[in-house]
């Protein structure tokens, strides 16, 4: 069965600056998606970013990108300039293929909190 | 587009009683998802549909736990007899079908379910 872990409960950063959140997963699969969903109070899941296994090219959406190393099933999640509004807790999600049935398993989360 | 409802927000009960959540998915979307998200992790996947037909129940605890999607759009989820480790945020999500890999889940707000 696939697992994902955050070993980071809560991460805070400064206003403006840089915050990186750590991923890791475990899979046999070749073939796969990863996902990062922040969910504020509202608890509403808000889809922030998504990687295809199968390329290269790391993923950016405006100030969030991702690192994504496949040999080491790392996916870690880089918010730079930092905003009050990114203050939410950030879920990593790994979704398989095929018969799998499309479904997602989550991470731990990770709390962020930003400092004004 | 509207986005997935769901109701109640909140519902306190007591333990051994029972309680019913409901899900509109996104309209024209084929599989929804139910997840049960205890305070301080990650969602955990309960049971999902294509259509009105069950894809992987294999984490319901059937002996309390029932879902169903009769006319495959609407799906109502209910717990009896309820336990204190019941006590969770229910979430619903959709999705266009099961292998539209490239096609996101779209979350509900969550039903906050506290069992005294």
């Amino acid at each position: 069965a696939q697992t994902v872990t955050q070993s980071q409960p809560e991460m805070s950063v400064q206003e403006a600056e840089t915050v990186t959140l750590s991923c890791t997963y475990d899979t046999s699969e070749s073939d796969y998606y990863l996902f990062w969903y922040k969910q504020p109070p509202s608890r509403q899941m808000i889809l922030v970013i998504r990687q295809e296994a199968y390329k290269q090219q790391n993923a950016t959406e405006n100030r969030f990108s991702v690192n994504f190393q496949k040999a080491a099933k790392s996916f870690s999640l880089k918010i730079s300039d930092s905003q009050l509004g990114d203050a939410a807790m950030y879920f990593c999600a790994y979704r398989a293929l095929g018969a799998a049935g499309n479904k997602l398993t989550f991470g731990g989360g990770t709390r962020v909190l930003v400092k004004p | 587009e509207a986005g997935v409802a769901q109701s109640p927000r909140y519902k306190i009960i007591e333990k051994r009683q029972s309680v019913a959540f409901w899900c509109n998915p996104i309209s024209g979307h084929a599989t929804l998802y139910w997840y049960q998200q205890i305070l301080g992790q990650g969602p955990k996947l309960l049971i999902q549909f294509q259509n009105n037909g069950v894809v992987d129940d294999s984490q319901l605890p059937k002996d309390r736990f029932s879902a169903e999607r009769l006319k495959g759009v609407d799906s109502t989820l209910k717990i009896q007899p309820a336990k204190l480790e019941d006590s969770a945020v229910y979430l619903c999500a959709s999705s266009l079908d099961l292998f539209s890999y490239n096609s996101p889940l779209h979350f509900g707000n969550g039903t906050r379910l506290t069992v005294t």
